[in-house]
């Protein structure tokens, strides 16, 4: 357990209205990340980020954007929400070193855009 | 690109049973890192276990035990005597890097329901 939080853990949200979700971690860790789950996809990657003011764009980065400005939270925007974006979205870190090797996933946030 | 197939959307074994779950994987890159995932009907990611591209023994990890044959690029999960609790989607997973620091690449998942 790294002591990951996701906020909210669930949110209903009109199309066309921006939305921001939270990724809180307490390990200190360097390495983060966004993903989505889709039925049928498995999961994906959105940004990711190597450090504070440190982000990069994932496959399915269109739509959403990320900042992170502090070690411990690493937003995510969906600046316009359509229903394409309804999903379930994952946080991960991962260690500064290793071995372990594995990332570590919050408990998700379910979003629906209606 | 990388790229992870999952071939069996879904599987049944008996309680007790062994059971294997096929990963297959598609990477230039000569370092790499190879994980499982759990998910259970919850929903939350649990971690099971990691193999790196260039380790000479299969990985285990308790029940769990991953075949990695690097030549035909694949990474099998191999679960020992089946237990009710098992019952999840699995997700096969690779990085680019070793230790796991660049992002996971996922496959599509296999759902295993474990019967009584």
């Amino acid at each position: 357990d790294a002591g990951i939080t996701q906020s909210p853990r669930h949110k209903v949200t009109e199309t066309g209205t921006p939305v921001t979700l939270r990724c809180h971690q307490t390990e200190n860790h360097r390495y983060m990340y966004w993903y989505r789950q889709d039925p049928g996809h498995g999961l994906r990657l959105i940004h990711y980020s190597y450090g504070v003011k440190d982000t990069d764009k994932g496959e399915v980065s269109d739509g959403y954007s990320v900042s992170r400005s502090k070690t411990e939270d690493f937003l995510l925007t969906l600046e316009s929400a359509t229903s394409s974006q309804t999903s379930v979205y994952f946080c991960a870190t991962r260690a500064n070193s290793g071995p372990p090797y594995e990332q570590y996933f919050g408990p998700g946030t379910r979003l629906t855009v209606t | 690109a990388q790229k992870i197939t999952q071939t069996q959307p879904g599987m049944f074994v008996q309680e007790k049973e062994a059971v294997t779950l096929d990963c297959t994987y598609d990477t230039s890159d000569p370092s790499y890192g190879l994980f499982w995932y759990k998910q259970p009907s919850s929903g939350e990611m649990i971690f099971l276990i990691y193999q790196g591209s260039y380790d000479q023994q299969n990985a285990t990890e308790g029940r769990y035990s991953l075949n990695f044959q690097k030549a035909r690029k694949s990474a099998n999960l191999v679960i020992s005597a089946s237990q009710l609790g098992d019952s999840a989607m699995y997700f096969c997973a690779m990085s680019s890097s070793l230790s796991g620091n660049t992002p996971l690449v996922f496959g599509k998942g296999t759902r295993l329901s474990v019967i009584a």
